[in-house]
């Protein structure tokens, strides 16, 4: 596709729920993030990946969170047991990897707007 | 862990007026990249200029430049000749490189609403 696609584009769920939420890079970008917005805590950094590899898991906010991406591409996060506090629009960027400190943009797709019941 | 700092929840100024957005930041690194994103309605984040912070002049892109200040941490975002569709959130955000070359995530300031009255 020609930009970063987000999956579903709106989620309601209850309260206990576990929930998918899916990311389509741009072809070719093999570095992925996931951000969260709130209207709490603002823009927060999440996870990023490099290829298939996630170098730093500590952004995800708890044990409930997790993210895994596959074959270089798709990236998937998954959230256990839902909370209220869970509820905000989660946000995926991809961009070329980075080498040697070179910058490459990141662009990010329409995000995943979360609410829990 | 690297801080950004957005002072100004909301402006408004009139149509082709000159706007300036704020934004400090604090980090202990050197290397290091700085960003204005904007957010229309429609969610989408844009990119609307970036900062290297090796990089002494001040980077332009059309009606967009910044004011870089190293030392004092400041980076600000200047409108020229602003227009209706200039209207959104605008997002400062710090990136810097990670330990194995790569790039660490964006941090992001809380934002400032922008608006352009017709």
């Amino acid at each position: 596709g020609a930009g970063v696609s987000q999956s579903p584009s709106n989620k309601v769920t209850e309260k206990g729920k576990d929930v998918e939420l899916r990311c389509d890079p741009i072809s070719g970008h093999t570095a992925l993030y996931w951000y969260r917005q709130s209207l709490g805590q603002g823009l927060e950094f999440l996870i990023y990946f490099q290829g298939n590899s996630a170098p730093d898991k500590s952004g995800l906010p708890s044990d409930r969170f997790s993210a895994e991406r596959t074959g270089g591409s798709v990236s998937t996060l998954t959230i256990q047991r839902t909370q209220q506090e869970d509820s905000a629009v989660y946000l995926c960027a991809s961009s070329l990897a980075w080498s040697g400190g070179i910058y490459n943009e990141q662009f990010f797709g329409p995000g995943t707007r979360l609410t829990v019941l | 862990a690297q801080t950004v700092t957005q002072s100004q929840p909301e402006m408004s100024v009139q149509e082709a007026e000159t706007v300036t957005l704020s934004c400090t930041y604090d980090t202990s690194e050197n290397n290091y990249y700085l960003f204005w994103y904007k957010q229309p309605p429609s969610r989408q984040m844009i990119l609307v200029i970036r900062q290297e912070a090796y990089k002494q002049q001040n980077a332009t892109e059309n009606r967009f430049s910044v004011n870089f200040q190293k030392a004092a941490k400041s980076f600000s975002l200047k409108i020229s000749d602003s227009q209706l569709g200039d209207t959104a959130m605008y997002f400062c955000a710090f990136m810097k490189p990670d330990s194995g070359g790569g790039a660490d995530g964006l941090t992001f300031g809380k934002g400032t609403h922008l608006i352009i009255q017709p």
